[in-house]
Formats: structure tokens, sequence, C-alpha cells
């Protein structure tokens, strides 16, 4: 069973905070990371995706995989509270099957 | 192409009665994803397509679940004798078959099965 595991969280952080999200997953050969926010009752969209080691940066979002770690994180700088959401992370193996973890709550606090 | 669109968005039906849901993707995506959300819950992978061949199927999709997408554009989900059980959100996705490639989401089908 291929696994993509998440904290639940709830995760709350202040206004203008970093908030750190992390993900680990299973299949060592994953090969695709996807960061998907997801507000309540609305659809999964597309924040960030990421293929290789190292940090990517996106605005107000970096991406980091560790594929040795089997580790992948999304960082939100300076925070906002239109930022409180499900953030779920997402892999494709070689297969090119996508997974989904349980995902993380960020509450940001005005 | 205005993205992944599902139909209908709100179904409520009885138990024991069938439904079907639709879903058309992104007209040049070729691979089509169902997933089952519940509350609190990431998305669960039922099953996929690559063009009109059913490639995978979840061992958590019992028989009462069939998908089919019959000429590699839309595709229909349907169970069979609903039980309460499958009240959830039920998520069409799409993509391209490359591996560095996202999905992309429609707006989802709300059952709820009384």
């Amino acid at each position: 069973q291929k696994e993509v595991e998440q904290n639940s969280g709830p995760l709350s952080v202040p206004e203008g905070a970093i908030a750190s999200l992390n993900c680990t997953y299973s299949d060592r050969v994953s090969q695709s990371f996807f960061w998907y926010r997801q507000y309540s009752g609305k659809s999964p969209e597309l924040i960030m995706s990421i293929y290789s080691n190292g940090d990517k940066e996106d605005g107000r979002f970096t991406a980091q995989l560790n594929k040795a770690s089997q580790y992948v994180s999304l960082l939100i700088r300076d925070s906002q509270p239109s930022d409180s959401a499900t953030y779920l992370c997402a892999v494709k193996d070689n297969n090119n099957d996508m997974r989904f973890g349980a995902g993380t709550r960020l509450t940001v606090k005005p | 192409d205005t993205g992944v669109s599902q139909d209908p968005r709100h179904k409520i039906t009885k138990r024991g009665q069938n439904v079907t849901f639709r879903c058309d993707p992104i007209s040049e995506h070729n691979r089509l994803y169902w997933y089952r959300q519940t509350l609190g819950q990431g998305p669960e992978f039922l099953t996929y397509f690559q063009n009109e061949a059913q490639l995978e199927k979840s061992r958590l999709l019992s028989d009462r679940f069939s998908a089919e997408r019959p000429k590699g554009s839309f595709s229909t989900l349907e169970i069979q004798r609903t039980e309460q059980g499958d009240s959830a959100m039920y998520l069409c996705a799409s993509s391209l078959e490359y591996r560095n490639t996202e999905a992309f989401f429609g707006q989802g089908t709300r059952l709820t099965v009384v």
C-alpha cells in the first residue's frame, strides 16, 4: 500500500507568521509531488509542484523536497487569513498514479 | 475549455437506489481519475482511466461501483444499491499522462444517501 502521510492538524499560526506543512511518502520511486489547497466545501486547487530535490519558490510559497528522506514540505510566508484551508500533499509514482494525504488544516489568526 | 466539469453538483437519493455521475475532463487530457472524499479526509483514490482503458481500481471499490469512459472523453461513475456509507463528495480529476503534470479537479458531486 502506497502511503502519503500528513499531520492532520489543526495548525494555527498568527497572521504574518510562517506556516510549515509536512508530508512523508512511502513509495521510494515516487517522482512528482504536488501541494493542493482545499477550502471547505470546494474542490482541491493546485498551489505548487516539485520534481527535483531542493527548494522551489513561488511568491509566498516554497516547496521543499528531499527524496532520500521521502519528505516534502510547504512553507507559507507572511501567512494571511485567506490562507486558512486544508492543504493536501499528493504524490505521483512511476505509473503516474496520484495519491493524496489526508490533509493538514491550517488556520491563520488575524 | 473551462476545465473539468462534473454533473450533477448535488444528489440526494434514497438508500437502495442507483445513481450515476458524469465527468467531462479537460479536452486534451487522456488521464481521468475518480476520488471519493469524506469530511476531514483527503481524496481517496477509486479508479483511473488512460483514454478509454480503466487501468486501476482501488480494492476499496466494491462491486456496486462501476466506472466507464467509453470513448476516452467523458466518464461516468455508477453506484448501485446505494448505502448511507456512500454519502461523500465524489471528485473527478484529469491530467496528461506524462509524469510531471498535475491533475485538475472538477467541482465534485456531493452525494447524500438518506
